[in-house]
């Protein structure tokens, strides 16, 4: 079985640019979860989805931050415009609801210069 | 409130033993306990509720202590595969459901 995709693996970019982070779940499974992941804060989680609808955003940092899930296997994370601190690793993961693991993808590796 | 863990981080010889502790400050419903090696993504382990018995994976187990609002996860006879850094993620009672807030990992480096 397919695992959770994500795209692009690595994007390196200049601040004030947009970046935009994809997410493919799991199909099949019911909640969506963004993570950013720093040496500073750790494993953070910014939003999550439940059947497609935001639950809980009240991880994004700011309004630079932006996440929608127009459907159910298909996800994007945005930032415009990017800075050089949004700099990190993030994470998507997708899980069946109620109390289930959560299954993350590889990541993406982001630098903003 | 992000749950603590303890110790920061860990050495071990292969064969020894290690106990990893997460706290939280709120009574929890769920701990979920998760492995990352290097430059890759969580690896899922084991997840204990609320009112559940240990849980087991390989030779790595975990126990919920409600009362204390803490969970352990315990390392038998490691092995050179168990070297990573170790989340627990809490999820409070009355909680939307899978929402997850991770300590901030233990690190643990298996030598031979």
């Amino acid at each position: 079985d397919a695992g959770v995709i994500q795209s692009p693996r690595h994007e390196v970019t200049e601040m004030g640019q947009e970046v935009t982070l994809r997410c493919k779940p799991i199909s099949g499974h019911n909640s969506l979860f963004w993570y950013r992941q720093t040496m500073m804060r750790g494993l953070e989680l910014l939003i999550y989805f439940n059947n497609n609808v935001p639950i809980d955003d009240s991880g994004m940092p700011e309004d630079r931050f932006s996440a929608k899930m127009p459907n159910a296997s298909f996800s994007t994370l945005k930032i415009q415009p990017s800075e050089p601190r949004d700099s990190a690793v993030y994470f998507c993961a997708s899980s069946n609801p109620g109390f289930q693991p959560q299954h993350f993808g590889d990541g993406t590796r982001l630098s903003i210069l | 409130q992000q749950p603590v863990q303890s110790p920061q981080a860990v050495i071990l010889r292969e064969g020894e033993d290690a106990v990893i502790n997460c706290s939280s400050s709120k009574a929890l419903y769920s701990v979920h306990w998760y492995r990352q090696k290097h430059g890759e993504a969580p690896v899922f382990l084991m997840i204990l509720l609320k009112g559940g018995e240990q849980k087991g994976h390989e030779k790595i187990s975990a126990s919920f202590n409600e009362k204390k609002q803490q969970s352990s996860l315990y390392l038998t006879a490691s092995q050179l595969s168990y070297s990573g850094t170790y989340f627990c993620g809490t999820e409070p009672v009355k909680a939307a459901g899978n929402k997850l807030t991770f300590g901030g990992g233990t690190r643990v480096l298996v030598k031979p």
